[in-house]
Formats: structure tokens, sequence, C-alpha cells
């Protein structure tokens, strides 16, 4: 069965920096999906990766995808605060099912 | 566009009770997903819907069912309530969720005592 893996599960970071939040697979799939969610608020959809070697990139955010190596990076540029919550990769599983991995909780400080 | 709508937000139930939970979701979506999220076992798929037909579904006891209207509308049902199904209950809905994922709702908070 397909297992989705994120890391980190924490990052504090300093405004200003970058980052790569991980996202790893266990099985073949060519639908990744990332997502941002808000303390005690829903999902927010921001890439939909569906190809090997897709890049979506949406202001400080850039997700890639290397279906080979069944990993995908969500990669912060110059992060602000606002940025700040957790981030879930999803990954298709079969026909219409998602694996969610674990989450990476992200805090972005002044 | 009004998006994908969840009733009720909140609710408390007791052990070996039932409760129904409803989703409507976008105009035009017509694959519906549920989603159960907990701190421990995070975002798990219940099962998903299209035009009244259940397509996938996790691995889930008997006691969590779902249905899809012929209006999309979509309701999940838990039998036989346990304290361990204390959770955030997501909905999501898709025009073609292969391409463009699935816009969520807020969630029903459901808490068994």
């Amino acid at each position: 069965e397909l297992k989705v893996e994120q890391n980190p599960l924490f990052l504090s970071m300093q405004e200003g920096k970058n980052y790569t939040i991980y996202c790893n697979y266990s099985t073949t799939s060519d639908r990744l999906y990332w997502y941002r969610q808000d303390p005690g608020k829903s999902l927010e959809s921001l890439f939909v990766l569906l190809s090997n070697g897709a890049v979506k990139q949406e202001g400080r955010l850039m997700a890639s995808l290397d279906t080979k190596a069944r990993l995908s990076t969500l990669h912060i540029t110059a992060a602000v605060h606002d940025l700040s919550a957790t981030y879930f990769c999803a990954v298709g599983s079969g026909t219409y099912k998602y694996i969610f991995g674990t989450g990476t909780r992200l805090k972005v400080l002044a | 566009k009004a998006g994908v709508t969840q009733t009720p937000r909140y609710l408390i139930k007791t052990r070996g009770q039932q409760v129904t939970l409803s989703c409507s979701p976008i105009s035009g979506h017509r694959s519906v997903s549920w989603y159960q999220q907990t701190p421990g076992q995070g975002l798990q798929f219940l099962f998903e819907y299209f035009s009244e037909t259940q397509r996938n579904k996790g691995n889930f006891p008997g006691r969590f069912s779902g249905r899809q209207f012929s209006n999309s509308r979509s309701e999940m049902n838990v039998s036989t309530l346990e304290l361990g199904d204390s959770a955030l209950y997501l909905c999501a809905s898709s025009l073609l969720a292969e391409n463009y994922g699935y816009t969520f709702g807020s969630g029903t908070r459901l808490t068994v005592v």
C-alpha cells in the first residue's frame, strides 16, 4: 500500500531564509498535490503536479515532482510570516483516492 | 462562487449514537470525497463518490458509510460511535480531481463523549 512521508515534520525558520520540504512516496504515482492548512481552518490547494519533471511556482513557493525518485519538493524562498502554516502533500493512489503525508508544520519567525 | 459547505460545523455525540454529516459541493462539481483528520493518524481517506456511485473507499470499518444524491450533495454516516471517532471530518469536491485537485470544506468537528 502507498505510504507517503514528509520531512521535516516541524520547521522553524527565520524570515528571509530559504528552505525545502520533502515528500517521499513508496509506490508509483504520477499525481501529486500540495495543500496548505492554517490552524483551525480547512485545506487550501496550492499545486497540482501531474507529470515527471513538473514544476509549479506561486509567489515564494515552488513545487516539483520527480516520479522516478518518487519525490516531490516544496521550496520556500525568502520566507515571510504569512507562510506559517501546515503543508501537506497528497499522492494519487489507484483511482480517485489520495494518500496524505503527515504534514510539515512551518513557523516563520520575524 | 460558493465553496464547499459542510454542516454542522460542530457536533457532540455520546458513544453508541449515530451521526450524519452533510456536504454540499461547489456547483458543477460531481466528485466528492471525505477525509477524517486526527492528530494521531493525520488525514485519512474515507470514500469518494461520483454521480451517486462510490468509486473508492478507505480502510474504515463498516460503521462508516456515505452516499451521494443526484444533485451531488453528499452525506456520511457513522453508526455506533466510539470515542476514537472524534475527529475533524473534511469533505472535498472537484470538477475533475485528477487535473485540478480538490477544494475542501471547513469540516465538521465531531466530539464523541
